[in-house]
């Protein structure tokens, strides 16, 4: 099983929509949550950290499910802009705050 | 934020031969460096941790003698491919880590590498 988890997509959704990604994590240790954004042939931008009471900044929000092992992105009003793989990253102190990063989702918002 | 550079930005090279990929974190000081590797629709994958002024940490199925790491200066860390080959083509991305910049890891461009 990986260590985390996610909907390789694509999903395509026309522009203004709300689209929402999953990702599961397998290490109950984990400590650290975070959503990065990469754009085709470049590196991962961090897009939000991922805090347990859950957090938005603009139109994403970031939801975390300690129990479930469930980390989630909801982003609303999607623009042309959005389109990107969003990579679902968690990592523990007792990796030594390496970094695991899932596959990535694909979003295509369309015009 | 913190600015991460990496330099080629792009290599094309024979197989056989020897590669250097240098990371420089811009503006603050590394105490670690991570170094990825990225092949086509698949997640960053670690391959090694670097501490300033000490031997790199590898991840389970890495060559040692093959990705050599050196990381001599709180600035710089470099990764050299040896003896490339084709299946060594991938995206390296490295990534620094500052206490001074908060515990965020800042990645560096990525190097695209071609073994032909």
């Amino acid at each position: 099983r990986k260590e985390v988890e996610q909907d390789p997509g694509p999903f395509n959704v026309p522009e203004g929509a709300t689209v929402a990604f999953n990702c599961t994590y397998s290490n109950s240790a984990s400590q650290s949550f975070f959503w990065y954004r990469q754009d085709c042939r470049k590196e991962p931008k961090l897009l939000m950290s991922v805090y347990s009471s859950g957090n938005e900044d603009g139109r994403f929000t970031a939801q975390l499910n300690r129990a479930s092992q469930y980390i989630s992105l909801l982003i609303r009003d999607s623009k042309l802009s959005d389109s990107a793989t969003y990579l679902c990253v968690v990592s523990s102190k007792s990796s030594g705050d390496k970094l695991t990063f899932g596959t990535g989702t694909r979003l295509a918002v369309r015009p | 934020g913190a600015v991460v550079s990496q330099h080629p930005s792009r290599v094309i090279c024979k197989s056989g031969t020897s590669v250097k990929i240098e990371c420089r974190s811009l503006d603050f000081q590394a105490t670690t460096m991570f170094w990825y590797r990225q092949f086509p629709k698949q997640s960053l994958m670690l391959m090694a941790t670097s501490n300033e002024g000490s031997k790199a940490t590898y991840e389970q199925g890495v060559e040692k003698d093959k990705f050599l790491i050196n990381h001599a200066s709180l600035t710089l860390s470099t990764l050299t491919v040896t003896s490339a080959h084709p299946e060594d083509s991938s995206f390296y991305i490295c990534s620094a880590y500052g206490t001074s910049v908060s515990y965020e890891q800042y990645f560096g461009p990525g190097t695209r590498l071609t073994v032909t």
